[in-house]
């Protein structure tokens, strides 16, 4: 019930294409969604994040779309570039609790 | 604005050794955490600091591992003795309070042999 399963492992993409990462959940109790972006030798920054009140968050390229009631939640990267290859990871964080659940990554690779 | 700063970025030990990972959060940060993140896989939580206060270490390996944070700024992870799956990466990082962004450090590669 704590998992955060996530798909797919690796991804490739044409630069300019969409690029979608999908998280599943089963705990109702999350309430908090972020996404991770890591480069290689680098620590996860933040790139969005989203609570379960709204269907969909868009900052420049990049939108969560949330689906409740199938306790599902995805990242789409729109005109996918080569500076965007790093891998991502969705998260998890319930209301009353600091601890943050990963997924398992998604490697991205945008081809020029 | 500085980051979260860890060293040493690389430590290559050998099993039964001991080993120790610093850790120095961003200015203010009254929240520390400690991660462990396995090749492939995502950050799992180790500990977490509320100021000097260890208030969730639950999934810790107390029999080897241990952590301190004095003064409630700089942070230490110990792993004593090191085995062999305990190489990974472990990251640090830290947030103005406990449900705020957390930010993180570059981590510190770890390899027993």
């Amino acid at each position: 019930q704590q998992q955060v399963k996530q798909s797919p492992q690796s991804l490739i993409v044409q630069k300019g294409g969409i690029s979608i990462i999908n998280c599943a959940y089963e705990n109702t109790a999350f309430d908090y969604f972020p996404w991770y972006q890591q480069f290689p030798g680098k620590g996860p920054a933040l790139l969005i994040a989203i609570r379960p009140d709204v269907s969909e968050k868009k900052e420049g390229r990049f939108t969560i779309s949330f689906n409740k009631s199938a306790k599902q939640f995805s990242l789409h990267i729109m005109d996918s570039q080569p500076g965007d290859s790093a891998t991502y990871f969705c998260a998890a964080r319930m209301d009353s609790s600091y601890k943050l659940i990963f997924g398992s990554g998604t490697r991205l690779l945008v081809r020029p | 604005e500085a980051g979260v700063v860890q060293s040493p970025r690389y430590k290559i030990i050998e099993k039964k050794q001991p080993v120790a990972f610093w850790c120095n959060p961003i200015s203010g940060h009254n929240t520390l955490y400690w991660y462990l993140q396995n090749l492939g896989q995502g950050p799992e939580l180790l500990i977490r600091y509320e100021n000097e206060e260890a208030v969730d270490d639950s999934q810790l390996p107390k029999d080897r591992f241990s952590a301190e944070r004095l003064k409630g700024v700089d942070s230490t992870l110990k792993i004593q003795p090191a085995e062999l799956g305990d190489s990974a990466v472990y990251l640090c990082a830290s947030s103005p309070e406990g449900r705020g962004e957390q930010f993180f450090g570059p981590g510190t590669r770890l390899t027993v042999l």
